[in-house]
Parts: C-alpha cells; structure tokens; sequence
C-alpha cells in the first residue's frame, strides 16, 4: 500500500514565500506530481520530479529526496489566487502509471 | 480546442435512483479514470480504463458501474447500491506513453443525493 502525508492546512502572507511538504512510504517508486486545485474546480498540473533534486518554473519550484521519501512545493511571491489546495501525488514502481493521491494541503493567502 | 469535458456541473438526485454522469475527451488519449473527492479528502479512485472494452476497480468501486465503447467516453453510473454518494466527482484522462505525462481532468459533477 502507499501512505502519503500532508499538512491540511496553510496559511501565508501576500508576497511572501511558503513551503509545502508531502512525505510518501510506498512499495517502489516511479514519479511524484504536485497539482493546484481552487474550490469547486479541477486539478491543474504544476510540476512532475522523479529524480532528486530541484524543478523550478516560475513563481513554483518542487523538490524530491527519493531516499527520505520527501518532497516539498515552494510558492515564492505569494499572490491572492495562489489561495487553494495542493495535492501531492505519487507513482509507485509497480508498473501503472495511475497516482495514488493525498489528502491536499489548503493554503489560504491574506493580504 | 483539446479538452476533457464533464456534464451536468451539478446534478441532484433521488436517494434509490441511478445516475450516469459524462465524460467526454477529445485528446485521443487511451487511459481515462474516475475519481471521487470528499471534503477534507484526497482524490480516490473509483474505475479506470487503459483501452476500449476494458476498466478496472479502483480503491472504491462498490456501487459505481463504468463502461468504455468508445475511446472518447467514459461514463460512470452511480448505482443505488453507493450508499454515500453525494461528492464532487472528477474524470481525467492520459496518454501513459512516457512515465511523465501527466493526467488532464474535467471540471467536475458535483451530485447531490436528497
């Protein structure tokens, strides 16, 4: 099976910096996705590691350490719309390529 | 435009009536998969489908039926056996030729069972 661990919520302030993690025991591994979900919408992809290290686009950035079963999503220069949930979602190495999510962290952004 | 389309946006219900909900795709990809998401929840897998005349259970599959006749559509009927099935539910879609590509989803039904 696979467990995967997030803060359930956040919050921040406009302008400022924000890390959120995701921590993952699975049998195997084969890729984490992070993806942004506003209420009452759709999921819309952020970023893909399956290597360690950092992917950085833009404004987001995601990190990844395979051997500590971590990964974290940096939001730099916060803006109001970034207020929404993210989920974390990992691949594990047993050939499918369907993600096993998790719980989602709501971040909430003030002025 | 390339998309995933879901419909109704929202739907209400009778409680002991079945209710199909769309799911449409135009991004000729092979894998498409429904998901149920509840308040405070994660998305959890109900079906999937890899190719045509074929799905799998996901991890809650128990009063959900699926068909796939066409690569297109995928619908999902929520039975009168769901015993719980008010939730906002979301159909995504995939290629799963590379390990990188990345699921697209719809905007999603929400139902409401009275």
């Amino acid at each position: 099976g696979q467990n995967i661990d997030q803060p359930t919520e956040m919050t921040a302030t406009e302008g400022a910096i924000v890390q959120i993690n995701c921590t993952y025991q699975t049998s195997g591994f084969n890729g984490l996705f992070w993806y942004q979900q506003h209420a009452g919408e759709a999921p819309t992809f952020l970023s893909y590691n399956v290597l360690d290290g950092l992917e950085e686009k833009g404004r987001f950035s995601s990190f990844l350490s395979r051997s500590k079963g971590y990964s974290y999503l940096l939001l730099k220069e916060l803006q109001m719309k970034d207020s929404a949930s993210y989920l974390c979602a990992v691949r594990d190495g047993g050939g499918s390529y369907i993600p096993t999510f998790g719980r989602g962290t709501s971040l909430i952004v003030h002025p | 435009d390339g998309g995933i389309t879901q419909s109704p946006k929202y739907l209400f219900r009778k409680e002991g009536q079945n209710v199909t909900l769309s799911c449409e795709q135009n991004l000729n990809h092979d894998a498409m998969y429904w998901y149920r998401q509840d308040p405070g929840q994660g998305l959890r897998l109900i079906y999937y489908s890899q190719i045509v005349n074929d799905f799998q259970k996901g991890d809650i599959a128990e009063g959900y039926s699926v068909s796939r006749e066409k690569k297109e559509s995928f619908p999902l009927t929520v039975t009168s056996a769901q015993k719980n099935p008010t939730a906002f539910y979301l159909c995504a879609s995939s290629s799963e030729r590379q390990s990188t590509d990345t699921q697209y989803f719809g905007p999603g039904t929400r139902l409401t069972v009275l």
